[in-house]
């Protein structure tokens, strides 16, 4: 069973800030590595699949980096539309599962 | 894209058997390019997978819950379900359906149902 570790938990940063999220997987999952976004009531938003991937549509302040067990979510400049929950998640053909979260919130 | 919509009961009593259903359109749950899965979220807190199927009906589950879940697909119906029994107060939580196709080369993509609150409540 692969564990999925993000961090950190909280995260609190200013408009323009570069912020940075890490995410750990328990055992090699290549690049089978996918992060969403997720706002108060709603769906979770794919953001970047294949560890580094931007999706469509995605700004291209969102990047993502790692291959094995170690991954990494940048926003070069953050924007007030990018307060939110941040997730990682594994999604081999085994197993979905997702790391605990990443709240990141208005310095 | 495809579009997902969870029905089902929004208050199942301690003990029972949770039962959802996810219509898919826009897409077949035969294709042979997508996973369907069920995820929840209770208020407040964190994503949780619970399992996924596949076309063929091969299934995977979360460990944590593997001896309560079953996921299931009606072809006929374009549809797939989800079953959770014993429940406790501790399965309330939002339910997610969600669509993941893999395409050509590393080409990945989820599409989500927009979620159905269930209680668990005598």
């Amino acid at each position: 069973d692969i564990q999925m570790t993000q961090s950190p938990s909280t995260l609190s940063a200013s408009v323009g800030d570069r912020v940075t999220i890490t995410c750990r997987a328990s055992q090699s999952i290549s690049t089978w590595l996918a992060w969403y976004q997720q706002k108060p009531g709603k769906a979770p938003k794919l953001l970047i699949y294949a560890a580094s991937t931007l999706q469509s549509g995605v700004p291209s302040r969102f990047s993502g980096s790692g291959s094995g067990t170690d991954f990494t979510l940048i926003i070069s400049s953050l924007q007030p539309d990018d307060f939110a929950t941040y997730y990682c998640q594994n999604y081999n053909s085994y197993s979905y599962t997702f790391g605990q979260g990443t709240k990141l919130q208005i310095k | 894209q495809v579009q997902l919509q969870e029905s089902g009961p929004g208050l199942v009593k301690p003990s029972q058997t949770l039962s959802l259903t996810c219509t898919v359109s826009g897409g077949s749950v035969n294709s042979g390019s997508y996973y369907w899965s069920w995820i929840r979220q209770p208020a407040g807190k964190g994503l949780e997978w619970i399992g996924r199927i596949y076309s063929s009906g091969s299934t995977s589950y979360n460990p944590s819950l593997k001896s309560r879940v079953t996921i299931s697909v009606d072809t006929s119906k374009n549809q797939f379900s989800l079953k959770l029994t014993s429940v406790t107060a501790a399965d309330t939580a939002v339910y997610y359906c969600a669509s993941h196709y893999y395409g050509s080369g590393s080409y990945y993509n989820v599409d989500w149902g927009q979620g159905t609150l269930v209680t668990v409540s005598s």
